[in-house]
This record gives structure tokens, C-alpha cells and sequence, in this order.
């Protein structure tokens, strides 16, 4: 088992649509986590970050985390073409340090005008 | 600077040589991070710099490859004899300390292509 996967994709939604995205990870003691968002040919930039259970919102964007299940996933409200990418989910195994993110592969999302 | 500057941006090299990828992080940041990625993967995290010692460096995947932060600010990444199984974007992010609530910021990574 992987220690985070993600469903490579790609998921497609139309415009307009709500787009998920789900993550597992098989660390228990997991601390934080983060979803990046990669466009081809560029590097990966933060969309959210989200450390306690429950759901943590930012704008179009809804990060929902559950430790007892091992699951955090985000959701895009009013997907936008320009939210085509490919979006990774990273987790930081660890308190206290980041230098050790475990990515998932990434889900590519295809936002259809 | 005001983002994190990677070069080059695009490196072509033979089977066997030696290649440097230098990055220079945001302007303050003490921690600077080296991952590389291939085609269809997640960053594979290779080494961390806290300050400029190297935290962890338990990524690198063999002795060819090392790094350096003499300054604490500008680091390089050093491949010896590099060979095909390198080819990768190597992409280089820092953080304000390496405390896990602190977001990366990555460059935009330089793409090394060994033939």
C-alpha cells in the first residue's frame, strides 16, 4: 500500500460543477496536510493546508480532513476551466517538520467550459 | 529574492558528466528543501537544509549526488557522472523554518534530461 494515494484521474466536471478530490494516507500519527496544485510544465503551489478534523474553507475551496478514517480531501466549488490541473496531496508524517511531505501521484482534473 | 529561483531552467547532458543545479530561496527563509520529479509522479523529497547544515539528507538516492548551502541561503545540487535514470524536473522549495506549519514555496524546478 502506498502511504498516500490518490485516484490518478482524470476527473472531469463540467464548468460550474463541484469538483472532489480524495486522498488516504496510511500513517495514523499523520499531523498535517496540504493539497498543491500543479499546471503542466510548472511547479507545484499551495491551494490549502489543514491540521485538526473537520472542514477548513478558503474561497471556492473546502479541505475536509478525517484522521480516524484516514482520508482528507478537497473540494473546488464553481469549477473554473483555469482549475484544470493536476492537483497533489502531500502529507507531513511528523510534528514539528515538514522536510519529509510524502506526496500522493496527483489527480488530474479536467474542467470542461 | 521575492520568489524562488531555480537555474537553469533546462539542462541537456551526456551520460557520465557532471551537472550543477543551483537554487536561491526566498530571501529570509532559513529552511530550502530539494525534491526531484519524474513524469506522472509526486515530489520524491531528496534533501533538507536548516540553515546551512544539512538536516536530513537521507533522500539522495546514491553518493553521486550531493548538495551544498555554504551561506545558508544560495544551495547547489551536485550529480556526479550522471546517468539516464536522473533525467527529472528537480525543483527546489523553501519555507520560513522547517517547523511542519510552515508552507513550501517551490521554484519553478530545472529540468535535467541525461541522454
Amino acid at each position: 500500500q502506498k502511504e498516500v494515494e490518490q485516484n490518478s484521474g482524470p476527473l472531469s466536471v463540467p464548468e460550474g460543477a463541484i469538483a472532489s478530490l480524495n486522498c488516504t494516507y496510511s500513517d495514523r500519527g499523520s499531523q498535517s496536510f496540504f493539497w498543491y496544485r500543479q499546471y503542466s510544465g510548472k511547479s507545484p503551489e499551495l491551494i490549502m493546508f489543514i491540521y485538526s478534523n473537520g472542514d477548513k474553507e478558503d474561497g471556492r475551496f473546502t479541505a475536509q480532513l478525517n484522521k480516524a478514517s484516514q482520508y482528507v480531501s478537497l473540494l473546488i466549488r464553481d469549477s473554473q476551466p483555469s482549475d484544470s490541473a493536476t492537483y497533489l496531496c502531500a502529507v507531513n508524517p511528523r510534528a514539528g517538520n515538514n522536510r519529509k511531505l510524502i506526496w500522493g501521484l496527483g489527480t488530474s482534473l479536467a474542467v470542461n467550459p | 529574492g521575492a520568489g524562488v529561483s531555480q537555474t537553469p531552467s533546462n539542462k541537456v547532458t551526456e551520460k557520465g558528466k557532471y551537472v550543477e543545479l543551483r537554487c536561491d530561496p526566498i530571501s529570509g527563509h532559513t529552511a530550502l528543501y530539494w525534491y526531484r520529479q519524474s513524469l506522472g509522479q509526486g515530489p520524491e523529497f531528496l534533501i533538507y537544509f536548516q540553515g546551512t547544515g544539512a538536516a536530513d539528507d537521507s533522500g539522495l538516492p546514491n553518493d553521486r549526488f550531493f548538495a551544498v548551502r555554504p551561506e545558508g541561503s544560495v544551495s547547489t545540487l551536485k550529480i556526479q557522472r550522471t546517468e539516464r535514470g536522473d533525467s527529472a524536473v528537480y525543483l527546489c522549495a523553501s519555507s520560513l523554518t522547517g517547523n511542519g506549519a510552515n508552507v513550501l514555496t517551490f521554484g519553478a524546478g530545472s529540468r535535467l534530461t541525461v541522454l
